[in-house]
């Protein structure tokens, strides 16, 4: 099993830009959520999805998409890049009751 | 005030010492969660607990719900231990469905 898995591991973009960063999971994990690390800040909820088509909205949602078509994919939309969007990005994944996996994090550089 | 407090910040100890990191949380819990993250590295899920004790090798978590309040142990610490430990809660169903983060604490254990 590849466990969780976040693709590109680093990016740089230009404000105005827009990408998306890629989750996939190969655990059959009911649970996956997207989370931003910054300095002084720790980790904050971005959107969370409890299951297939099911998504919310978690601490810092602004500026950010996400859709969950199949249980394995989680990807993020960046709409339009700003440099506050500068962050590293972390997916994770979960069953009901059960520890969080998390993938390597996504360093990404808006300029 | 944060709803997950980390004490202390930041933690410098000597190799063989007895570390504790302490998590107090201030909202409902289904679990709390400890989390591993070496320098520029992914984040690693220790510890799961909703009560009482668990222990992994020389790691010991412990949780008392009525006090709202978790310890990380670690035993006879090693330079290895050295990383970011964070303490993080989930409101329901998996570790995955939307974490809130304490800020973490820095141990640096020295040879």
């Amino acid at each position: 099993n590849a466990g969780v898995t976040q693709t590109p591991k680093f990016q740089v973009l230009k404000t105005g830009q827009s990408m998306t960063l890629q989750c996939a999971q190969d655990m059959n994990h009911e649970y996956m959520s997207w989370y931003r690390q910054d300095p002084g800040m720790g980790l904050r909820l971005i959107h969370y999805s409890v299951g297939a088509g099911i998504t919310d909205q978690g601490e810092v949602p602004n500026g950010y998409n996400v859709s969950r078509s199949t249980t394995e994919d989680f990807p993020l939309r960046l709409l339009s890049a700003a440099p506050s969007q500068t962050s590293v990005y972390f997916c994770a994944s979960s069953r009901t009751g059960s520890e969080a996996f998390f993938g390597q994090g996504t360093r990404l550089t808006v300029v | 005030k944060n709803e997950v407090e980390q004490s202390p910040q930041n933690l410098t100890a000597q190799e063989g010492e007895f570390i504790t990191i302490n998590c107090s949380y201030s909202v409902g819990i289904s679990a709390l969660h400890w989390l591993q993250q070496h320098p520029g590295g992914g984040i690693v899920s220790l510890f799961m607990l909703s009560s009482g004790k668990k222990k992994h090798g020389r790691l010991i978590a412990t949780i008392n719900i009525q006090e709202k309040h978790s310890s990380l142990h670690i035993t006879a610490s090693h330079p290895r231990d050295s990383a970011v430990y964070i303490c993080a809660v989930s409101r329901s169903g998996g570790g995955a469905d939307g974490l809130t983060f304490g800020k973490g604490t820095h141990l640096i254990i020295q040879p």
